[in-house]
């Protein structure tokens, strides 16, 4: 069926790089998605890729699809207070329905 | 260009009461979503709309969740009768034609006692 796992928490210094990663299982997705939700806010759009290819960059983030291993993984350079969220994975099924994951809680350190 | 709007922000009703919630997405959107997202977990789709047609109602509990969508604008989500566990936050989200992302709305935060 289709599934998609994330760790549940990820701290980091200010000023790191935060990597969050992502498996799911529908091979034949055509899009893959980060979102961002912060507390009591909707879901915002960060970042989409295609599945046809390996990276993509917009300012401090990068995508990363690995779709041998079916592996995602979105990393924010220069983390800042900010960017403290839940993020979520999602992917878009062979049904075109958006599956997502349960989420990745990021908490910043000063 | 206005986001999509929901309302009520909050509801907090008893078990067996029935409750509905209102959906506007934005303006030219044919595409219209229901999510149920449940604490600590991602959003879970209930319904797709297409205009005024279903597309997806395979996730919706239909002996007491319904929506509609009737002139293909605007959407209301009901549950008759509330359970527990339909304490959640219910998304809405709309998509253009062609265009691959969704808007989500801030959603109605729904506690079941």
């Amino acid at each position: 069926g289709e599934d998609v796992e994330q760790s549940l928490f990820l701290s980091v210094r200010e000023g790191d790089s935060s990597v969050i990663n992502c498996t799911y299982t529908d091979s034949s997705s055509t899009y893959l998605y980060w979102y961002k939700q912060e507390p009591g806010a909707g879901l915002q759009l960060l970042t989409y890729i295609f599945s046809n290819m390996d990276m993509k960059q917009d300012q401090r983030l990068t995508v990363l699809l690995n779709k041998k291993d079916k592996h995602l993984s979105l990393r924010i350079a220069d983390t800042q207070t900010g960017d403290s969220a839940i993020y979520f994975c999602a992917e878009c099924s062979s049904a075109s329905k958006i599956i997502f994951g349960s989420g990745t809680r990021l908490s910043i350190r000063p | 260009e206005a986001g999509v709007a929901q309302s009520p922000r909050y509801k907090i009703i008893e078990k067996r009461q029935s409750v509905a919630f209102w959906c506007n997405p934005i303006s030219g959107h044919a595409t219209l979503y229901w999510y149920q997202q449940i604490l600590g977990q991602g959003p879970k789709l209930l319904i797709q709309f297409q205009n005024n047609g279903v597309v997806d109602d395979s996730q919706l509990p239909k002996d007491r969740f319904s929506a509609e969508r009737l002139k293909g604008v605007d959407s209301t989500l009901k549950i008759q009768p509330a359970k527990l566990e339909d304490s959640a936050v219910y998304l809405c989200a709309s998509r253009a034609p062609g265009d691959n992302e969704q808007f989500f709305g801030p959603g109605t935060r729904l506690t079941v006692l």
